[in-house]
């Protein structure tokens, strides 16, 4: 495996599942993101993993829940999700604490809550 | 207030023309760090170029090339001979020093481009 990648690449759930989505990285980076992207709405991130600490949060609802072990792997928890909560997960990577690096990011989950 | 505006929403061209998408962004930081994203129906973002905020140089890659304007806070993208295969998102990002020791991005909310054969 090179580069980012995303599992599941689909995801339909109920409202009252719970589901995990997960990431790994094979590049040597030390900072991981998640991102959601909806149809009318731009890019918004949700969580950062610089160093394995989370470096903010961005007020996402609590049925979303991160969870980083090592600088390579990165999960999102998802619970008593909403309707609303449909949309493309993407994650991403770089090399942190020096802005200039680019982000590399994954393929997405595409996840539709009934 | 948007730190990153891309105004164009879509753009539609026809194969062959140029086209010119457009990035303003706002900062308070001297240091900063701006890019381009471009994003296929596949739906992977793909790294295209950054630019620091003390290289105002432009920089042209075969038909891609960027201007940046320090002056009017501007970043914009033009694609010369367009193709069908450049029909995707493009995501401007704006990259700032916060105050947790790290550089978060902000992304514009992206540009459409459709290109007709």
């Amino acid at each position: 495996e090179t580069g980012v990648t995303q599992t599941p690449r689909h995801l339909v759930m109920g409202m009252t599942n719970k589901k995990s989505l997960k990431c790994e990285q094979h590049l040597g980076h030390n900072a991981m993101y998640w991102y959601k992207q909806s149809a009318k709405k731009p890019l918004e991130l949700m969580f950062v993993y610089s160093l394995e600490e989370r470096v903010e949060n961005n007020s996402v609802p609590s049925r979303f829940s991160p969870e980083c072990p090592n600088s390579s792997h990165l999960f999102l928890h998802l619970h008593t999700l909403q309707p609303e909560d449909s949309a493309l997960y993407l994650c991403a990577s770089s090399q942190a604490r020096a802005g200039d690096n680019e982000q590399f990011f994954g393929p997405g989950t595409r996840l539709t809550v009934l | 207030a948007q730190k990153v505006t891309q105004a164009q929403t879509e753009i539609s061209v026809v194969e062959k023309e140029d086209v010119t998408l457009d990035c303003v962004y706002e900062t308070r930081d001297t240091t900063y760090y701006l890019f381009w994203y471009k994003q296929p129906p596949s739906g992977e973002l793909v790294f295209l170029i950054r630019r620091n905020s003390f290289d105002e140089q432009n920089e042209i890659s075969g038909r891609y090339s960027w201007n940046f304007q320090k002056s009017t806070s501007s970043f914009n993208f033009t694609i010369t001979a367009s193709q069908v295969v450049d029909s995707a998102v493009y995501f401007c990002a704006l990259s700032e020093f916060e105050s947790g020791g790290s550089y978060i991005p902000t992304f514009g909310r992206g540009t459409s481009l459709i290109v007709h054969p």
